[in-house]
């Protein structure tokens, strides 16, 4: 069974420059994730969907962030501009269905991204 | 707001050594879940490990085993015969009973001498 993929794993891109992250979810599970994670720290949850609708995205900056789940599968997170503190790895995390007492998120690799 | 801290920034261990990773948390609600997840230098995230509040049995998967202390809020973990492979970051989690937003701690990095 494949894991959660992500694309890039790397990126590198200016300040107010725009940039875009994907992830393709682990087949058959619902809910998808979105986190931030810097240097030195554990993730923080930016959003998170259930099929298509954003259910949690109180952490997500919405003046510059953006995320999408088009047909409940793929999603895709942008920041316009990027700021250098945006720096970070960003994962992606899957799991099925709310409702399991002990469900378990399944991450991806994550995209480095460096904001020069 | 719950929070999750573990003051070991750093440990080593030698190979075939036990070691212990520390946590603690703070929180008011009595049904939650705690974890510890493994992150590689790769970076995926793995679960390494899964304790319910409720449960009074300490978890044991294979080599891992935690120290699950309720009152004292506190959630160890125990790495035995402890190999190469085990070098990696290791985060400990916390999830309410009826949300699934993992608030995580700063992590844990191990380090395995031979």
């Amino acid at each position: 069974e494949a894991g959660v993929v992500q694309s890039p794993r790397y990126k590198i891109i200016e300040k107010k420059q725009p940039v875009a992250f994907w992830c393709n979810p682990i087949s058959g599970h619902n809910t998808l994730y979105w986190y931030r994670q810097n240097l030195g720290q554990g993730p923080e949850l930016l959003i998170r969907y259930e099929n298509e609708e954003a259910v949690d995205d109180s952490q997500l900056p919405k003046d510059r962030f953006s995320a999408e789940r088009l047909k409940g599968v793929d999603s895709t997170l942008k920041i316009q501009p990027a700021e250098l503190g945006d720096s970070a790895v960003y994962l992606c995390a899957s799991s099925l269905e709310r409702g399991a007492p002990s469900y378990e998120q399944y991450f991806g690799p994550g995209t480095r991204l460096t904001v020069t | 707001a719950q929070t999750v801290t573990q003051s070991q920034p750093e440990m080593s261990v030698q190979e075939a050594e036990t070691v212990t990773l520390s946590c603690t948390y703070d929180t008011s609600e009595s049904d939650y879940y705690l974890f510890w997840y493994k992150q590689p230098p790769s970076r995926q995230m793995i679960l390494v490990i899964r304790q319910e509040a409720y449960k009074q049995q300490n978890a044991t998967e294979n080599r891992f085993s935690v120290n699950f202390q309720k009152a004292a809020k506190s959630f160890s973990l125990k790495i035995s015969d402890s190999q190469l492979g085990d070098a990696a970051m290791y985060f400990c989690a916390y999830r309410s009973y009826n949300t699934d937003k993992l608030i995580f701690g700063t992590g844990t990095r191990l380090q395995v001498f031979p």
